[in-house]
């Protein structure tokens, strides 16, 4: 059964400030997702990493995926307040053809 | 950009009723669409793979004649949550990935079923 283990749970930082979500999985994927919700709202798409070694950039956020370490990093430099809202990473498997598993979800909490 | 579409966004409805909602793919043809579930403060759990012209795969635990789900186009998956009681209350959100490498899946507006 694959499990994905998110950390932390909750982040209050505060702006300008850097830090690191982690994510972390227990079998074989050939994909990884980074997905932002805000409250009450679905979820929008940052970032997909397929290979190991794959670093994404977007404004002040970078992911990155370890295949061998079975670990994703979201990386946050210089935090603004827009940018406090929730963050879940999510595993795939089968060649995109199935569901997704997620992380329990980091709430992030930027202060001015 | 590939488009989500579900419907309606908002549901408060009585005991025993049965809710349907839809999952339309907008710009693009999806042959598999996915519905998760998720409770408040709670992370997304995926509760069935809705498959065009074949039967949905539903996950561990998830009842299927509860929750039945139906994807009779390349556009479109609708989730029935039949004789629906409180404990069904939940944000309900379909998914589907555009055809190709690298591909997000993309998640509609979601659906906030409320049974009183």
């Amino acid at each position: 059964e694959l499990k994905v283990e998110q950390n932390p749970l909750f982040l209050s930082m505060q702006e300008g400030k850097n830090y690191t979500i982690y994510c972390n999985y227990s079998t074989t994927s050939d994909r990884l997702y980074w997905y932002r919700q805000d409250p009450g709202k679905s979820l929008e798409s940052l970032f997909v990493l397929l290979s190991n070694g794959a670093v994404k950039q977007e404004g002040r956020l970078m992911a990155s995926l370890d295949t061998k370490a079975r670990l994703s990093t979201l990386h946050i430099t210089a935090a603004v307040h827009d940018l406090s809202a929730t963050y879940f990473c999510a595993v795939g498997s089968g060649g995109g053809a199935d569901g997704l598993t997620f992380g329990k979800g980091t709430h992030l909490i930027i202060q001015p | 950009g590939a488009v989500v579409s579900q419907h309606p966004s908002r549901v408060i409805c009585k005991s025993g009723t049965s809710v349907k909602i839809e999952c339309r793919s907008l710009d693009f043809q999806a042959t598999t669409m996915f519905w998760y579930r998720q409770f408040p403060k709670q992370s997304l759990m995926l509760m069935a793979t809705s498959n065009e012209g074949s039967k949905a795969t539903y996950e561990q635990g998830v009842e299927k004649d509860k929750f039945l789900i139906n994807h009779a186009s390349l556009t479109l998956s609708t989730l029935t949550v039949t004789s629906a009681h409180p404990e069904d209350s939940s944000f309900y959100i379909c998914s589907a990935r555009v055809p190709g490498s690298g591909q997000p899946q993309h998640f509609g507006d979601g659906t906030r079923l409320s049974i009183l």
